[in-house]
């Protein structure tokens, strides 16, 4: 499968715990792209990689929040002290010339 | 404020019969737009696209049209079939933002049903 692979699949966690989750783009594209989902909303931006350089980050994204790629392949995005209201689904998409295609997403939810 | 707009949360078509989904921008520098459609519990999925330079773009069933004036897109699906009920998304990039390449910012979703 060359599609773009997110891992895991689902996460439950304890409020106050870190999270970390990861994309795997398709691999002739240089940018990636992190998104949240929530009920009833479309996907929001979060964060922008083009190769390993993070251009534009969403002001969603707090302090809280930290996204790698290192050596422009995979990205990694993690969320310290979760809390309640990050549940949603984390999409990550990459996009070389026009579209962007997304993976299947990360469910998080935190009890 | 939402830049990207899609008025009807959903839509309900007999198979057969054309969709037509609606999308509503605010910002004239956005210069691309695109349709996703989403299955619950999966990633968007592309379907089709459209640059500010062009008003129609076609793929099979799917037509999207560009009206810039009014800053309205629409995408039509003929003819519509069950295996096409989904959330549709409504997406554009900002020009200021690496153009075709930025980043991409959507509107909330229609909820497609077609019904046999």
């Amino acid at each position: 499968d060359t599609g773009v692979s997110q891992d895991p699949r689902h996460k439950i966690t304890k409020r106050g715990q870190n999270v970390t989750f990861r994309c795997d783009p398709i691999s002739e594209h240089n940018r990636l792209y992190w998104y949240r989902q929530t009920l009833g909303q479309g996907p929001e931006f979060l964060t922008y990689f083009q190769n390993e350089a993070q251009l534009e980050k969403s002001r969603l994204l707090s302090d809280r929040f930290s996204a790698e790629r290192p050596k422009g392949s995979f990205s990694t995005l993690e969320i310290q002290r979760t809390e309640q209201g990050d549940s949603a689904m984390y999409l990550c998409a990459s996009r070389r010339d026009s579209e962007a295609f997304f993976g299947q997403g990360t469910r998080l939810t935190v009890v | 404020d939402q830049q990207v707009k899609q008025n009807s949360p959903s839509l309900s078509v007999q198979e057969g019969r054309i969709s037509i989904l609606n999308c509503d921008y605010t910002n004239s520098m956005f210069d691309y737009f695109l349709w996703y459609k989403k299955y619950p519990a999966e990633g968007p999925t592309f379907l089709i696209s459209i640059s500010s330079i062009k008003d129609k773009n076609e793929d099979g069933r799917f037509t999207v049209f560009l009206n810039k004036s009014a800053k309205h897109l629409s995408l039509h699906i003929v003819p519509s079939q069950p295996g096409d009920s989904a959330v549709y998304f409504c997406a554009a990039s900002l020009a200021s933002y690496g153009g075709s390449q930025g980043n991409l910012i959507f509107g909330k979703g229609t909820k497609l049903s077609v019904k046999p």
